[in-house]
């Protein structure tokens, strides 16, 4: 079985400032997919970036860029020159590969605040 | 294009009733999928439909859910009878491919049973 674990349920950043946010997962696979969406208040969750495990380079885009760990786990995503409309619900996700059929486990989430 | 559209945004229902929600997929897109956050938790898949047919509904929690999706296109979702631990943000998804990348979200409905 795969779990997704996002430990900060909340989070401050001043607009302008960077913010990392942490994911860490446990899993038997070997090839997957690990994904963060974002969730602004009362809108549809939309992705922001997606990582494939077999790729050692971290995926960026944007501002936005992620630490993948293979070994470790983990799967940070960090937000750069933070805006007011980054301000929502961040998700963790893993996906295994090949993925058709195949359904997300999400972490529980981080609200993400960015502050004027 | 228009979106993923989940009916009712908002829903609130009292212990033992029943609620039915509603998705509205992206027109043409074969596979349609329920998720359900409780509160402060992880989302959890709920299930997978490919057209009409139920691929995957390992995530559905009990026989009180029944998914349908007639002729392949939106989807029900009925609780019944509803209890408190069913309250949460139940989000439809759809794809044109049954892959993760192609995944489009709803906004969401979040029930509360009191």
């Amino acid at each position: 079985a795969q779990t997704v674990t996002q430990s900060q349920p909340e989070m401050s950043v001043q607009e302008a400032e960077t913010v990392t946010l942490s994911c860490t997962y446990d899993t038997s696979e070997n090839n997957y997919y690990l994904f963060w969406y974002k969730q602004p208040p009362s809108r549809q969750m939309i992705l922001v970036i997606r990582q494939e495990a077999y790729k050692q380079q971290n995926a960026t885009e944007n501002r936005f860029s992620v630490n993948f760990q293979k070994a470790a786990k983990s799967f940070s995503l960090k937000i750069s020159d933070s805006q007011l409309g980054d301000t929502a619900m961040y998700f963790c996700a893993f996906m295994k590969l090949p993925y058709n059929f195949n359904k997300f486990y999400f972490g529980s989430g981080t609200k993400l605040n960015v502050k004027p | 294009e228009a979106g993923v559209t989940q009916f009712p945004s908002h829903s609130v229902i009292e212990k033992g009733q029943t609620v039915t929600l509603r998705c509205d997929p992206i027109s043409g897109h074969d596979n349609l999928y329920w998720y359900r956050r409780v509160m402060g938790k992880e989302i959890k898949f709920l299930l997978h439909f490919v057209k009409e047919s139920k691929q995957d509904e390992s995530g559905m929690p009990n026989n009180r859910f029944l998914a349908e999706r007639t002729g392949g296109t939106y989807s029900t979702l009925k609780v019944q009878p509803a209890e408190l631990e069913d309250s949460g943000v139940y989000f439809c998804a759809s794809s044109w491919r049954a892959t993760g990348l192609g995944y489009t979200f709803g906004s969401g409905t979040r029930l509360t049973v009191v």
